[in-house]
């Protein structure tokens, strides 16, 4: 079965921390993908990456960056979390094909 | 670039009617575009895809889409509702890499 796994799904962290959300993948994708979601507003892209070490800016990347040193793992990092960082988190790993996004259980992260 | 109209923010239908939700597209070629559900606390699942070909796509669960590229539509339908179908539903639309993009959703409350 395959599958996408988020290190965590609820966060609790304090403004101006450095956070850390982890994402790793079993099915060999070459795409793997950070939205946020927000209620009205649907998923929107953060970053993705293509390869190992290549990363793409997406529609929000403001206050965030992303490391792919290995194909099966993609971590989203929040340099200084604020509260407007404080959301629903969803990462997505797709084939070269792009046939389906499979998604990971989320992580809520709530910034205090 | 490309973007998801989902006009619905909130559907309510009774348990064993019909089913429509709308989605609208703006893609410059031809499109990738799927329907997804979200469960309460869960990631999102595929229900559906279309690539080319027919323009009418079956789904899992019983639901169904049609594509019409006149109308940069591509709106899902359930012959009869169940209970169980209560969700958030999503359409993305895609073409390359990195191209994914997501409607604001629609939230489907079933009544008894």
């Amino acid at each position: 079965d395959v599958k996408v796994t988020q290190s965590s799904r609820y966060l609790v962290k304090r403004t101006g921390e450095k956070v850390f959300l982890e994402c790793v993948q079993d099915m060999d994708h070459e795409n793997m993908f950070w939205y946020r979601q927000d209620p009205g507003l649907g998923l929107r892209l953060i970053y993705f990456s293509y390869d190992v070490k290549m990363k793409e800016k997406g529609d929000i990347p403001e206050g965030y960056s992303v490391s792919r040193e290995k194909k099966e793992r993609f971590s989203l990092i929040l340099e200084s979390a604020s509260t407007n960082q404080t959301s629903m988190y969803l990462c997505a790993s797709i084939s070269s094909m792009n046939t389906e996004a499979f998604f990971g259980q989320g992580t809520r992260l709530t910034v205090v | 670039a490309q973007s998801v109209t989902q006009p619905d923010i909130h559907i309510t239908v009774s348990e064993g009617a019909s089913l429509e939700l709308r989605c609208n597209y703006s893609y410059g070629a031809t499109p990738y575009l799927f329907w997804y559900v979200q469960s309460p606390g869960q990631g999102l699942q595929l229900l559906l895809k279309y690539f080319s070909g027919d323009t009418l796509v079956q789904g899992i669960k019983g639901f169904e889409a049609e594509f019409k590229r006149s109308q940069s539509s591509f709106n899902l339908r359930k012959p009869s509702v169940h209970w169980s179908d209560a969700a958030e539903y999503f359409c993305a639309v895609g073409g390359g890499i990195g191209d994914m993009r997501f409607g604001a959703g629609t939230r489907l409350t079933v009544k008894p």
